[in-house]
């Protein structure tokens, strides 16, 4: 059961140019979404949130859109910098931050 | 600031043992959760903790595995007569309030001979 989807398991973006990861959810009880960046050997590190009465949050060169009548969230990165190449997970939970649904991650190579 | 700090980084054991992974989150962080993590996937809820109550609980977690958080500190997680598909990494999280950002440690990884 599948609740949140990162279809795409891989993405190339030159340096400087724009990276757009994509999510998608089934559950329109989800209330709140981050995105995680995750280097190997390492843990998940946070990245940006939004919460559902949002459409759009921004931090510095990271945006995340929200588009709850499509379920679909993106990160833009902008622009981006091969310190960015990482594996991004999406996740999701509903109001009471109980229990938080992740993605499969989509693996980033920026190319300088 | 310490950190989410994870023991071992890496358990290797066979098949039937049974293992304990430790926890200490960052300190005045009341939640407390586990993920387990395998390749290609993203981390998948085991279970959440609220100081030393545990809340939430997977339907996947089955009574193999057992987690514990004494006095709403450091938490441990203790999987009973391990299987090949127990094979995974082993994440902990912590976060002051459930609408801040979880912080993860680095994980246990845990390989069944």
């Amino acid at each position: 059961d599948q609740q949140v989807k990162q279809n795409s398991p891989s993405l190339s973006v030159q340096e400087g140019r724009i990276s757009i990861l994509n999510c998608d959810y089934t559950n329109s009880m989800f209330d709140y979404f981050l995105w995680y960046k995750k280097y190997p050997a390492e843990g998940p590190t946070f990245l940006i949130s939004i919460s559902s009465i949002k459409d759009k949050n921004e931090d510095g060169r990271f945006t995340v859109f929200l588009n709850k009548s499509a379920k679909h969230l993106s990160l833009h990165i902008v622009p981006s910098q091969p310190g960015d190449s990482a594996v991004y997970f999406c996740a999701a939970s509903g109001d009471n931050f109980n229990k938080f649904y992740f993605g499969s991650g989509t693996k980033l190579n920026v190319k300088p | 600031d310490t950190g989410v700090s994870q023991n071992p980084r890496h358990k290797i054991t066979k098949r039937g043992q049974n293992v304990t992974f430790r926890c200490d989150p960052i300190s005045e962080h009341n939640r407390l959760y586990w993920y387990r993590q395998t390749l290609g996937q993203g981390p998948e809820f085991l279970t959440y903790f609220q100081n030393e109550a545990q809340l939430e609980k997977s339907r996947l977690l089955s009574d193999r595995f057992s987690a514990e958080r004494p006095k709403g500190s450091f938490s441990t997680l203790e999987i009973q007569r391990t299987e090949q598909g127990d094979s995974a990494m082993y994440l902990c999280a912590s976060s002051l309030r459930g609408s801040q950002p979880q912080h993860f440690g680095d994980g246990t990884r845990l390989s069944i001979l």
